[in-house]
This record gives C-alpha cells, sequence and structure tokens, in this order.
C-alpha cells in the first residue's frame, strides 16, 4: 500500500531544480504532498486529484498522472528553506485510508 | 482556519504504564481523524482511521488492544497505548480532515513523542 519515492535522498544549492517521483501500486483517487522538518509534523503543501491535475504555488508545482499512478513535485530555483522531508500521501478513495509514500529527503546547501 | 492540537508534545513513562494523547481539531468539526506512528529517519505509518461515534479501522499489524482509539466527538479523538513497552517509544502524529472544508485535505496536529523506559 505503502507508495515509493525517488529519489531517497538528494542535495542541491541554492537556486538548483529538483523533482521527486511517487508511484503506487494502486488505483489513485488523490494524491497529497508534505513537507517535514526534522521533529515537527508534516505540512501540507498540495493536493491533486484524479483527473490530470497539475498544480503549483511559487516555486513548487506537482502533476498527476492517475493512468500510470505518479505524481511528480517540481521545486524550481530552490531555497535553503525547501529543505527537509518531503512525503507523498495517497488515497484510494474520497475520505479513506491515507498512505504516505516513502519519503525524500532534500538538502538544499549554499 | 483549520488548526489541530495534540496533548501532550511529550511524555515519557515507564514501561507498564497506560499513556492516553489527546487530538484536538480546535476551529472545526472532524469527520474523520488519523492517527500515526513515526520511527526516527523513516516515514509516518497509518495506525488507525477514526471516525466520530464508531470503532476505529486499524491497519494490519497494529494491536488494538495495545493501542486504544476512541473518537467521541467531532472534535476529539484519543490514542491510549495500554502497559507500555519501549518498542512503543515513537513519535505519534494525529490528523483530521474538516467536514466542512469538503476537501480531502488533512491537518496536522504538531506530534506527541512518546518515550518508555
Amino acid at each position: 500500500q505503502q507508495p515509493v519515492q525517488s529519489p531517497q535522498a538528494v542535495i542541491l544549492r541554492e537556486g538548483e531544480d529538483a523533482v521527486i517521483n511517487c508511484s503506487s501500486s494502486k488505483a489513485l483517487y488523490s494524491v497529497h504532498w508534505y513537507r517535514q522538518k526534522h521533529g515537527e509534523a508534516p505540512v501540507f503543501l498540495m493536493i491533486l486529484l484524479k483527473g490530470g491535475e497539475q498544480k503549483g504555488h511559487e516555486k513548487i508545482s506537482a502533476s498527476f498522472n492517475e493512468k500510470k499512478q505518479q505524481s511528480s513535485l517540481y521545486l524550481t530555483a530552490s531555497q535553503l528553506s525547501y529543505s527537509g522531508t518531503y512525503f507523498c500521501g495517497t488515497s484510494p478513495n474520497t475520505g479513506n485510508q491515507f498512505y504516505f509514500g516513502t519519503g525524500t529527503s532534500l538538502t538544499v546547501i549554499p | 482556519g483549520a488548526v489541530v492540537s495534540q496533548h501532550p508534545s511529550w511524555v515519557i513513562c515507564k514501561s507498564g504504564t497506560s499513556v492516553k494523547i489527546e487530538c484536538r481539531s480546535l476551529d472545526f468539526q472532524a469527520t474523520t481523524m488519523f492517527w500515526y506512528r513515526q520511527f526516527p529517519k523513516q516515514s509516518l505509518m497509518l495506525m488507525a482511521t477514526s471516525n466520530e461515534g464508531s470503532k476505529a479501522t486499524y491497519e494490519q499489524g497494529v494491536e488494538k488492544d495495545k493501542f486504544l482509539i476512541n473518537h467521541a466527538s467531532l472534535t476529539l479523538s484519543t490514542l491510549t497505548v495500554t502497559s507500555a513497552h519501549p518498542e512503543a517509544s515513537s513519535f505519534y502524529i494525529c490528523s483530521a480532515i474538516s467536514r466542512e472544508m469538503r476537501t480531502d485535505t488533512q491537518y496536522f496536529g504538531p506530534g506527541t513523542r512518546l518515550t518508555v523506559l
């Protein structure tokens, strides 16, 4: 049930771009993206619903391909504040169980 | 809006004691609340889904008699770790879905760090 993320870890210099992928073995209704800093709860970034949604806010965007059961998170011109562990979360149905992905550790260095 | 609180923030207890963790939605009614457990450097693992007024649905491998979940109202869910053992030491996080907002966005509490000695 747990979605698989890739890469597991990535180190970027400020200003560089990154892509994080999330892949599920199950059909999906929605995909959520979260960022978690050490010792804190996850912070919601965005939700994408089936129908081929793409969404973005400032320099972070995401796409959802429900046929491939995949989603990707795009971070452009990364900032130091982007550092953290990124999790996708998937749900097969509305209001149903929700499963976090394996996580991607992202470190942005000056 | 959409604030979820957890209490306590951290707790240290002796093996064999029971610990209760509260999860409250402060400014909305939560149709569903979720409980997660996270070990260091690992992902959050769903423990159970809790709907107000009904029994919680536990994920496979989670011992119901060791992790009691009660969802007494639309704003409160509790997780009680009974006869805690050191293996139960973890970061416990709850989340809630808002009934009013009609989306599946989960709002997370700040988490509770449990250490069982």
